[in-house]
């Protein structure tokens, strides 16, 4: 089955301060993307990426930034965290093709205080 | 604004009954459509997907798709309390691949 590996898989960051949050997948899948979801909104599509070195904004990206910088690997940067991106972030990834699905990592519970 | 409406945002059926979830997209550019279902503290998993006009049945579940309205469903027949769980609808324009989801339809099923 695809894998999708995120990590960490919790994490506790202070306001101000710097967040990295990884995904790796061993799918040779094409895309990847970063959705955060939360309670009343869904989820919602913040970064997503077309293969290794492209990175394209989703529908919520102020506050955020990310990196693919090999076809397995896709980070989402958080360079100022506030406490209004407390939330579950989940990498995805899927074919370019698009007519198979998008597999989902664990996600990762991200708390800024 | 959300380009992908679902309802009912909630439901309540009884084990052995039948529940039917909608789905509509804004987006006129929109080709795929699919169904995930997310169990509380998992991850999503994808449920059944359709890209054509019609009807496509596997097992239990039973999707419909109107293009022309942007329109989508999803019918659940003899539902199983281990179906209670968030449905989300996703859908994406076929040439750049980005799946946009809606707010999902939380489903209870009570035994």
């Amino acid at each position: 089955e695809a894998a999708v590996t995120q990590s960490p898989r919790n994490k506790v960051a202070v306001t101000g301060g710097k967040v990295t949050l990884s995904c790796n997948q061993t799918n040779n899948h094409n895309n990847m993307y970063w959705y955060r979801q939360d309670t009343g909104h869904g989820l919602r599509l913040i970064h997503y990426s077309y293969g290794a070195g492209s990175t394209e904004k989703g529908d919520i990206p102020d506050g955020y930034k990310a990196s693919r910088p090999s076809q397995e690997n896709f980070s989402l940067i958080l360079e100022l965290a506030t406490p209004s991106q407390t939330s579950v972030y989940f990498c995805a990834s899927g074919d370019l093709r698009g007519r198979t699905e998008v597999f989902f990592g664990k996600g990762t519970r991200l708390t800024v205080v | 604004q959300q380009k992908v409406q679902q309802s009912p945002e909630s439901l309540i059926v009884p084990e052995g009954g039948m529940a039917s979830l909608n789905c509509t997209s804004s987006d006129r550019n929109v080709d795929y459509f699919w169904w995930y279902r997310q169990h509380s503290g998992k991850s999503p998993k994808m449920l059944m997907s359709i890209f054509s006009n019609g009807e496509k049945e596997e097992g239990r579940f039973t999707v419909h798709l109107n293009k022309a309205s942007l329109h989508t469903s999803l019918h659940i027949r003899d539902s199983q309390p281990s179906d209670s769980a968030l449905y989300l609808c996703a859908a994406s324009p076929g040439g750049n691949y980005k799946p946009t989801f809606g707010k999902g339809t939380s489903l209870v099923v009570h035994p």
